[in-house]
């Protein structure tokens, strides 16, 4: 198993530019998520997914878009890049929702530059 | 708002040391806590979890203490060798609102841990 794949591993944007983040897992797991973590601080949810067809917000879902429409693919859109979104990005999956038994497989991550 | 923080930034060990992490959380409603790994340049690893309804859990070289009671969350990691340098991160998860909804996972700023030979 490759586990949780993210590309690119680095990207450079102009302001107000848009791009994907590309995430997918091969161990056929349900629930997907993606984090960012800013210099020095923890990882903080952006959104989730319980399974194909379904997402849903977490904490800091302004400027981005999700999509899953397979199982194994969990794609991150931003559609105006801005300063702020500066900053490494993690995709994560679990077989079950984050907690007993819920442990999150985490990808490589994804450092985001916005100039 | 509801957070989960560490008192120590920063933690410097010798090799063969016990290093102990610590981690203060807010919510007395989370019921269970993680600690992940981070290495340069990697994601989060799973090293050991605990439910709220235990106080200590040991794995290999690793245990996890938690002291409800003042809201406290320990790591302590016996013989601490250099691959352990790493950054350390707690995180708590409050109770499913239910159904399909996440628990929320909320993740500590992290403890930088570096071992010296």
């Amino acid at each position: 198993n490759a586990g949780v794949t993210q590309t690119p591993k680095f990207r450079i944007l102009k302001i107000g530019q848009s791009m994907t983040l590309q995430c997918t897992q091969d161990m056929n797991h349900n629930y997907m998520y993606w984090y960012r973590q800013d210099p020095g601080m923890g990882l903080k949810l952006i959104y989730y997914s319980v399974g194909a067809g379904i997402t849903d917000k977490g904490e800091v879902p302004n400027g981005y878009n999700v999509s899953r429409s397979t199982t194994e693919d969990f794609p991150l859109r931003l559609e105006l890049a801005a300063p702020s979104q500066t900053s490494v990005y993690f995709c994560a999956s679990s077989y079950l929702l984050a907690g007993p038994k819920g442990e999150l497989f985490f990808g490589e991550g994804s450092r985001l530059t916005v100039l | 708002g509801e957070s989960v923080g560490l008192h120590l930034p920063t933690l410097s060990v010798q090799e063969g040391d016990n290093s102990i992490i610590n981690c203060a959380y807010s919510n007395s409603a989370s019921d269970y806590f993680i600690w992940y790994k981070q290495e340069s340049g990697k994601g989060p690893q799973f090293i050991i979890d605990i439910r709220s309804n235990m106080d200590k859990r040991q794995g290999q070289r690793v245990t996890v203490l938690l002291n409800k009671t003042v809201k406290h969350l320990s790591l302590q990691i016996a013989a601490t060798q250099p691959g352990d340098s790493a950054v350390y991160f707690c995180a708590e998860k409050q109770p499913n609102a239910g159904g399909t909804s996440y628990g929320k996972l909320t993740f500590g700023q992290g403890t930088i841990l570096t071992v010296h030979p």
